[in-house]
């Protein structure tokens, strides 16, 4: 069975840019959360994606956007890139069948790095 | 809205007892987790517990929930080197987000 997985590793952006960052979920999962982790704090949630619909979102502006694939597999586009934007994006998936099944696995991460 | 808190360090000699702590606020949590991170990697789940329990045992793993007082821990048994990491506590409600702590860095020390 394959974890979750995310790509790139890092990327160095600067202001004003777009990224857009990619995670493919665990297998027989059919939920995708990302997560933004600043330094030396704890994850924040940045949206959810059930089924390829939106279901749930933090309080992040609409810069921040994603999408979810028929395979459940998940991107998150940031545009306009700001230096606050640095920070570990971390994807997790689950079953999104609510109860224990719902349990969130994460990915190792992509770090990005705006200058 | 949701809270959680948890103390920021804790040093530990090795082969100890290592208890973590965490409080939160939002009454309508289902289930409480634990994750590890260690440096530069993702979050990596330990154990977690369902809202109507108060105890959970996994190997060198125990979580104790008080409800009443909103109060969760995690005991490592045996603490050992590999131990060293941040720990986050984390609230799920209803809408099935988590809600983080800011972490717990553990120092096992020789």
């Amino acid at each position: 069975e394959t974890g979750v997985t995310q790509s790139p590793t890092h990327l160095i952006k600067t202001r004003g840019q777009q990224v857009t960052l990619r995670c493919s979920s665990q297998s027989g999962h059919n939920t995708v959360s990302w997560y933004q982790q600043a330094l030396g704090q704890g994850p924040q949630f940045i949206f959810q994606y059930y089924r390829e619909e939106e279901n749930g979102r933090g309080n992040f502006p609409p810069r921040f956007s994603g999408l979810q694939f028929p395979n459940y597999s998940s991107e998150l586009n940031v545009n306009a890139l700001e230096l606050d934007d640095s920070a570990l994006y971390l994807c997790a998936s689950s079953k999104g069948q609510g109860g224990a099944v719902d349990t969130q696995y994460f990915g190792p991460g992509t770090r990005l790095t705006v200058l | 809205g949701e809270d959680v808190e948890q103390s920021l360090f804790l040093s530990v000699r090795e082969g100890d007892s290592s208890v973590i702590n965490c409080t939160y606020t939002d009454s309508s949590s289902t289930y409480l987790y634990w994750y590890k991170q260690e440096p530069g990697a993702g979050l990596q789940l330990l154990t977690y517990i369902f809202s109507n329990m108060d105890m959970k045992q996994d190997q060198r793993l125990t979580v104790l929930l008080n409800k009443k007082d909103k109060h969760l821990s995690l005991r490592i048994a045996d603490t050992q080197t590999g131990d060293s990491a941040i720990y986050f506590c984390a609230e799920r409600g209803n809408d099935y987000k988590l809600s983080f702590g800011a972490g717990t860095t553990v120092t096992v020390r020789a």
